[in-house]
């Protein structure tokens, strides 16, 4: 069973598109985050959700939109996508009060063209 | 704020050789203290972790011992094998802290 997955695995579109990027996790953890992962293997949070609410939201561009359905679910919306925006982005998910305890996706590698 | 420095990489060893990543750490208070690994291809996966001064943690032969005195976390194991190879990254999550910071990540390649 996974327990955090995400699709697509891969995504390849042109500057100027809008395109989304889907997260689910069966652990039945209350938080889940989105992480961007550039050529380096830095890593930097982008949000951060907590029962569906948005409780970190770090110095992202505004074309990146987070929709929370349920608690399971953190999707991440990308608009006008420009070629720096190419990195690989990590979905994760914690317990409340284990926030350090993360379980992360295997990642949406994400090339604009 | 709160920050992590890791020494860069690549390191690149023999199998067997002896293991050390550094990691230092800037923070107010009582921070916890993680050593998360990404094999390639995959997303990161907490490999240990220390919540208090002295605290040594340990996972599949890893170590790592909070020192309060050198702000000082580093990763250790005694004999590498070639399925070590990957990134390691350094974090810590202040008190009450809602996110964890991640340092720059170290790859290791580890030689037949």
């Amino acid at each position: 069973d996974t327990a955090v997955s995400q699709t697509p695995k891969y995504l390849v579109t042109q500057m100027g598109n809008d395109k989304s990027i889907k997260c689910e996790q069966n652990l039945g953890h209350d938080t889940m985050y989105w992480y961007k992962q550039d050529s380096k293997k830095f890593l930097k949070i982008m949000f951060s959700y907590n029962n569906k609410e948005l409780i970190i939201n770090e110095t992202v561009p505004n074309r990146f939109s987070p929709k929370s359905p349920d608690k399971a679910h953190l999707n991440l919306h990308i608009n006008s996508l420009e070629l720096g925006d190419s990195a690989v982005y990590f979905c994760a998910s914690s317990q409340i009060d284990r926030e350090y305890e993360q379980y992360f996706g295997p990642g949406t590698r994400l090339t604009v063209t | 704020g709160n920050s992590v420095t890791q020494m860069e990489g690549p390191v690149t060893l023999s199998e067997e050789a002896f293991l050390t990543i550094n990691c230092t750490y800037t923070a107010t208070g009582y921070p916890s203290l993680f050593w998360y690994v990404q094999y390639p291809g995959e997303g990161l996966q907490l490999l240990l972790k220390a919540t208090k001064a002295d605290d040594k943690g340990s996972n599949k032969g890893f170590e790592a011992t909070y020192r309060k005195e050198t702000t000082s976390f580093h990763l250790e194991k005694g004999s590498v094998q070639v399925s070590d190879s990957a990134v390691y990254f350094c974090a810590l999550s202040g008190y009450r802290d809602d996110k964890i910071i991640f340092g720059k990540g170290t790859r290791l390649h580890i030689l037949p």
